[in-house]
């Protein structure tokens, strides 16, 4: 089965940096998803890994560890629309679309 | 181009009653997919449709729950009787195709109240 972990709610000032991690146990992996989710509205998606290594966009960035079954979004130069839930999401090995989902983390940036 | 819509966005019933969710997926999308979030827990997948197809139903958590995708555009999952542990944020999404790359864009959810 899967297992996703990720911290409940994070807190960071505008202007920082943030990393929220995810780890997670599964028996196989065909990629991993980052969704931001803000109150009421659709999650809309971040990025997705696939390969060890870092994604960046813009001011968002992902890493993933195969090896180490963790994953990390990095948020730089934190905006106050920046505060959301960010939910992580792994593609088991025998499934292309059943996203497996990890319970999100609430973050809040204060001025 | 619209994204994915859902109706109603909320729905408050009494348990017994019956309710249906619609979901619009993006124009041209062939997959569609029905996740539901319960309170205090991760979203979780229900089914997925290929165009009017069911093609995997495996999270649907019993028979009270039908969904349909008739002429394999919107798609409606009806709950029928509703029970309090039914109360949660049902979600869809839908994508080009099923493939590991290829995304799932969501709609806002409905968020259903079971009283």
């Amino acid at each position: 089965g899967q297992n996703i972990d990720q911290p409940t709610e994070m807190t960071a000032t505008e202007g920082a940096i943030v990393q929220i991690n995810c780890t997670y146990q599964t028996s196989g992996f065909n990629g991993l998803f980052w969704y931001q989710q803000h109150a009421g509205e659709a999650p809309t998606f971040l990025s997705y890994n696939v390969l060890d290594g870092l994604e960046e966009k813009g001011r968002f960035s992902s890493f993933l560890s195969r090896s180490k079954g963790y994953s990390y979004l990095l948020l730089k130069e934190l905006q106050m629309k920046d505060s959301a839930s960010y939910l992580c999401a792994v593609l088991p090995v025998d499934s292309s679309y059943k996203l497996i989902f990890g319970s999100g983390t609430r973050l809040l940036v204060r001025p | 181009e619209a994204g994915v819509t859902q109706f109603p966005s909320h729905s408050v019933i009494e348990k017994g009653q019956t309710v249906t969710l619609r979901c619009d997926p993006i124009s041209g999308h062939d997959n569609l997919y029905w996740y539901r979030r319960v309170m205090g827990k991760e979203i979780k997948f229900l089914l997925h449709f290929v165009k009017e197809s069911k093609q995997d139903e495996s999270g649907m958590p019993n028979n009270r729950f039908l969904a349909e995708r008739t002429g394999g555009t919107y798609s409606t999952l009806k709950v029928q009787p509703a029970e309090l542990e039914d109360s949660g944020v049902y979600f869809c999404a839908s994508s080009q195709d099923a493939g590991v790359t290829d995304t799932q864009y969501f709609g806002p959810g409905t968020r259903l109240t079971v009283l």
